[in-house]
This record gives C-alpha cells, structure tokens and sequence, in this order.
C-alpha cells in the first residue's frame, strides 16, 4: 500500500524561476493538505482540499503561491517568481476527509526546495 | 488563534531511561490532539491521537492522555531505545478536517 508520494523529492531553481511540486494522495483518500517546514518557523499549514475543492487556504502567501487538485489522484502547489526565503521542505498529506476529529493526515516524504 | 507549546527543545537520554514531552495546547474548539514523529530525511509520521477529554493514545510504547483541564497532551515512554531518536511533534487538529497545527517539535536523543 503506497504512501504519499511527492515528487520531485528535491528541487534547486533560480529566484524568479517558477517551481511546480506533486503529490499523489493516498488511494481513497479525499483530503489533501500542504504544509511548509523550516527551520525557524517549524511546521506551517499553507491550505488543503476536499473531494478536489480548495477548503482553507488561509495559510498561503497571498502572492506568487497557489494551488491546485485537479483529479482526486494528484494536487499541484506552484510558486512563482521563487525567492531565496521560499527555500523549504513542503509537505504533503491526506487523510480519509470524512470529518470530525477521527481523521489522521499521513504525509508524503517532502520537496526540499532551495532556492538559490 | 490555536497554538501548541512544546517545553523541551532537545532531550537527552540512556537507552531505558523514563521519557516525558511535555505538550500544552491552546483553541477556542475542542480539537483532536495527535503526536508525530520525523526521522531525518522524512515526513512526519503519525503516531498517535487521543480526540476526547481523559482518552489514552498510544503506539509502540508511547502514550499520553488528553486532559482538557490543563490542556495538556504530554508524551511518555516507560523505557526509551537507541531507535527512538527522532523529533517528536504535538499537533492539535481543529476545523471539520482537522487542519494541523504543530508545536515547535522535541528532539530526542538516545545513547546506547
């Protein structure tokens, strides 16, 4: 039973270069969510989807990042324009999204992103 | 907004040593609480939730109970191994889906 699985694992750009990162759900699963992990500010939730419907995007940057889930197998996060201080791992996770306070995320390995 | 505080930045101990991890949260809901353990080079992987007042999780020799009194959701292990070296994190999940939010994560180290 596969787990989450992002890709690239790791990924060097340029600033303002685009990046693109995937992440395929666990099969089954309906929710999606995306955070970011650094070292000074730890783990940050950037936004999530369910049944492929963005839900919260509260803790996305309002500029250059978005995000997408355009079929239940795989989501997108794009940023654009890259700069230095987007360098980060970012993480992905699903759970089963049936709602209440049973549902367990189960996150992907990570993109480790530097931005040079 | 909800926030989680983790006291110990880094443990240090011998194998069979007692482990605590002290986690407090703060939300305005009554949030599920989860521990997470990352090993270099991974994602956070669940170990275990509790989602109601005096509920015991546990996994692999860990526990904690949630206590809604001193909103408290502190980790434990009888007798810790070279193996559990890791960064340990406390989450408290909140909203119909459980978005996560993270305590600062404990790094624990265990000589043989």
């Amino acid at each position: 039973n596969a787990g989450v699985i992002q890709t690239p694992r790791h990924k060097v750009t340029g600033k303002g270069q685009e990046a693109t990162l995937w992440c395929e759900p666990i099969s089954g699963h309906s929710a999606v969510f995306w955070y970011r992990q650094t070292i000074v500010q730890g783990l940050e939730f950037l936004t999530y989807f369910r049944n492929q419907a963005p839900i919260d995007d509260s803790g996305m940057p309002k500029e250059r990042f978005s995000a997408q889930m355009p079929n239940q197998s795989h989501s997108t996060l794009k940023i654009q324009s890259t700069q230095p201080q987007d360098s980060a791992v970012y993480l992905c996770a699903s759970s089963l999204g049936l709602g209440g306070r049973g549902d367990t995320q189960y996150f992907g390995p990570g993109t480790r992103l530097l931005v040079l | 907004g909800d926030s989680v505080t983790q006291t110990e930045g880094q443990v240090a101990l011998s194998e069979e040593d007692f482990l605590t991890i002290h986690c407090n949260y703060s939300a305005s809901g009554y949030p599920a609480l989860f521990w997470y353990v990352q090993y270099p080079g991974e994602g956070p992987q669940f170990l275990f939730r509790a989602s109601r007042d005096k509920e015991k999780g546990s996994s692999r020799g860990f526990e904690a109970t949630y206590d809604k009194g001193t909103t408290s959701f502190h980790l434990r292990k009888a007798s810790v191994q070279e193996s559990d070296s890791a960064v340990y994190y406390c989450a408290l999940g909140s909203g119909s889906f459980n978005k996560l939010t993270f305590g600062a994560g404990t790094r624990l180290a265990v000589c043989p």
